[in-house]
């Protein structure tokens, strides 16, 4: 298998622009997870999805941030629009039981 | 609600010394624990885990005793290597509710 799949692993843009981060789980995992790591933050989790449903959105910072999972093998997170704060590595995380396999990320920056 | 608290690092340690990172857990359940790796530029890798009071997770020389008496999970290592560099992450989980600790960060000097 070739892992949690993370488009594009780099993206730079300007405040304001839409930012749009892909991930496709593991063939199989039922759970999808979205993380943001920050060196002041750590490791948050935005949302997470069982079955394609979103169950807990709580982590995501505010309205510019939102997450679709349209089926089981693909998930998006978007930003609009970006600002210079929302500049972290994005992980992708999914799961069948309660072990979680990450994705290589994608590093965002927003200037 | 369940909580994970472990170690602050960095620690800087020598080729071939003894590694222990230190993991404490609040739960109010019984949870899985779990010690994930992250190497630079990369995203976390499942290191070992353990899923119930005294089950010893282990891999690639690591290993971390599952404590429910002191809530522990302590990783550690007996001889470390330059190629153990990375940043530690203990975790619980129960059902899909996975918390992270802040992370550890790892130098091993030649």
């Amino acid at each position: 298998d070739a892992g949690v799949i993370q488009s594009p692993r780099h993206e730079v843009t300007e405040m304001g622009q839409e930012v749009t981060l892909r991930c496709k789980p593991i063939s199989g995992h039922n759970s999808l997870f979205w993380y943001r790591q920050t060196m002041m933050r750590g490791l948050e989790l935005l949302i997470y999805f069982n079955n394609n449903v979103p169950i807990d959105d709580s982590g995501m910072p505010e309205d510019r941030f939102s997450a679709k999972m349209p089926n089981a093998s693909f998930s998006t997170l978007k930003i609009q629009p970006s600002e210079p704060r929302d500049s972290a590595v994005y992980f992708c995380a999914s799961s069948f039981s309660y072990e979680q396999y990450f994705g290589p990320g994608t590093r965002l920056t927003v200037t | 609600g369940d909580s994970v608290t472990q170690m602050e690092g960095p620690v800087t340690l020598s080729e071939e010394a003894f590694l222990t990172i230190n993991c404490t857990y609040t739960a109010t359940g019984y949870p899985s624990l779990f010690w994930y790796v992250q190497y630079p530029g990369e995203g976390l890798q499942l290191l070992l885990k353990a899923t119930k009071a005294d089950d010893k997770g282990s891999n690639k020389g690591f290993e971390a005793t599952y404590r429910k008496e002191t809530t522990s999970f302590h990783l550690e290592k007996g001889s470390v290597q330059v190629s153990d560099s990375a940043v530690y992450f203990c975790a619980l989980s129960e059902g899909n509710d996975m918390r992270f600790g802040a992370g550890t960060r790892l130098t091993v000097k030649p």
